[in-house]
């Protein structure tokens, strides 16, 4: 069966440090993974997506993932938050179907 | 750039009432899903339609209906609203083997 883990709850972070979120899927085929932002009181936004290709893939606001088969991971990463950043990420993985499965997300709290 | 627009943000209703969430796509895409947004427990999908007046249960069905007359369009039933049914509501639509759209959500209280 398909799933998406976020295995971080939740994540705080320095405004101006590094950051990383992981993501690891369960799919049996090549899968299509996507990153998607919510900020309080809103709907999804999507951050950047792979299909194929380059595994490092860029999006939008600075950030970037990285598809590593091995591992079976899709790492969000950005190399400077900023204070607007903070708000809950979500990865998915879209199955063959049409039918995404999505994370229990990590929620990014951005300190001064 | 796609819209996708839910009728309300907040909405307040009872217990038993029979409650219709409305939600709109401006692009023309074939697929269109509900999900429900729980603390700890992500996005959960309700049901989700690949075109005009067929519909496909997803994993969490029970207690709602869907209905997709016009392809923009796809509503979401509570037919008997139970205070357990209190949650946000995203609604989203793509084209085939593309990204979801969502749009803002809405809020959902039970009494």
């Amino acid at each position: 069966a398909q799933s998406v883990t976020q295995p971080d709850i939740h994540i705080t972070v320095s405004e101006g440090a590094s950051l990383e979120l992981r993501c690891n899927y369960s799919y049996g085929a090549t899968p299509y993974l996507f990153w998607y932002v919510q900020s309080p009181g809103q709907g999804l936004q999507l951050l950047l997506k792979y299909f194929s290709g380059d595994t490092l893939v860029q999006g939008i606001k600075g950030f970037e993932a990285e598809f590593k088969r091995s591992q079976s991971s899709f790492n969000l990463r950005k190399p400077s938050v900023h204070w607007s950043d903070a708000a809950e990420y979500f990865c998915a993985v879209l199955h063959t179907g049409n039918q995404f499965y999505f994370g229990t997300g990590t929620s990014l709290t951005v300190i001064p | 750039d796609v819209k996708v627009t839910q009728s309300s943000r907040y909405l307040v209703k009872r217990t038993g009432e029979k409650v219709f969430l409305e939600c709109v796509q401006d692009m023309d895409h074939e697929n269109m899903f509900w999900y429900r947004q729980d603390p700890g427990l992500g996005l959960r999908l309700i049901y989700f339609s690949y075109d005009v007046k067929m519909k496909e249960k997803g994993d969490i069905p029970e207690g709602y209906s869907v209905s997709r007359e016009k392809k923009e369009r796809f509503s979401l039933i509570l037919e008997s609203a139970s205070t357990n049914q209190t949650s946000m509501y995203l609604c989203a639509s793509s084209l085939k083997i593309q990204p979801q759209h969502f749009g803002d959500g809405t809020r959902l209280s039970i009494l």
